[in-house]
């Protein structure tokens, strides 16, 4: 049974970075046939797909373009987790962060979802 | 980026009777190669992240039960639960996945009339 266990801090500054973490058991960040993926939610935007990092021979990854210019994914496959790295936030980015795996681009299976506020 | 469009925003149903909502993309989301829809149906209760009920618009997840099913094909999609039952009540999204960034609508909200 494949589960994501997420982690990270609930609370960044403005203009500091976000970083989120998303530990994989039952499944290998380097599968072949996997999409690791991070999603937002809040009331005003709704649910945002922020993007994805997946292997397929090499790494790929893909990044919605409202925050293109902001976020890095990064795979670990030592730990066999990757992260979400935001920067510059402001109270705009505060939201319940999710990690998912997408699996023929369906997210089947999701973490607990982290909340984070940015505010100073 | 494909607009997801979800009607309506809200819903209250019997027990026992049919729920329906439509989700509609401004854009094709069937791939012509494999004749597949790139569709998936999720549901949310509060607290919880979102599962996965349908993909492929059609095909309902291991677990899922019955009750529930996904139609449509191109741009015009629709989920249905044919009995509601209690445990139903929840927001839906539909997400579609035949191109980044994978858009999601912007939810339908199920109550129990």
């Amino acid at each position: 049974q494949v589960q994501l266990q997420q982690s990270g801090p609930g609370l960044v500054k403005p203009s500091q970075t976000l970083s989120l973490t998303c530990a994989i058991s039952g499944d290998s960040v380097s599968s072949n046939s996997a999409a690791w993926t991070w999603i937002r939610q809040s009331p005003s935007r709704g649910l945002e797909w922020l993007g994805r990092t997946y292997y397929r021979s090499k790494w790929y990854n893909d990044y919605a373009l409202s925050v293109k210019s902001r976020i890095t994914f990064n795979p670990d496959t030592s730990k066999n987790q990757f992260s979400l790295h935001l920067n510059s936030v402001t109270p705009e980015d505060t939201a319940v962060y999710y990690c998912a795996r997408a699996y023929s681009g369906s997210l089947n299976v999701w973490g607990q979802g982290t909340t984070v506020t940015v505010s100073s | 980026d494909i607009v997801m469009t979800q009607s309506p925003d809200s819903l209250a149903v019997s027990l026992g009777e049919r729920a329906t909502i439509n989700c509609k993309s401004s854009q094709s989301i069937l791939y012509s190669s494999n004749n597949k829809n790139y569709l998936t149906w999720y549901q949310q209760k509060p607290g919880q992240p979102p599962k996965m009920l349908i993909y492929w618009a059609s095909t309902r997840e291991s677990g899922v039960p019955d009750r529930f099913s996904g139609s449509g094909s191109g741009t015009d999609f629709t989920l249905t639960i044919s009995s509601l039952q209690a445990e139903d009540v929840a927001v839906y999204f539909c997400q579609q996945y035949y191109e980044t960034p994978h858009t999601f609508g912007q939810g339908t909200k199920l109550e129990i009339k």
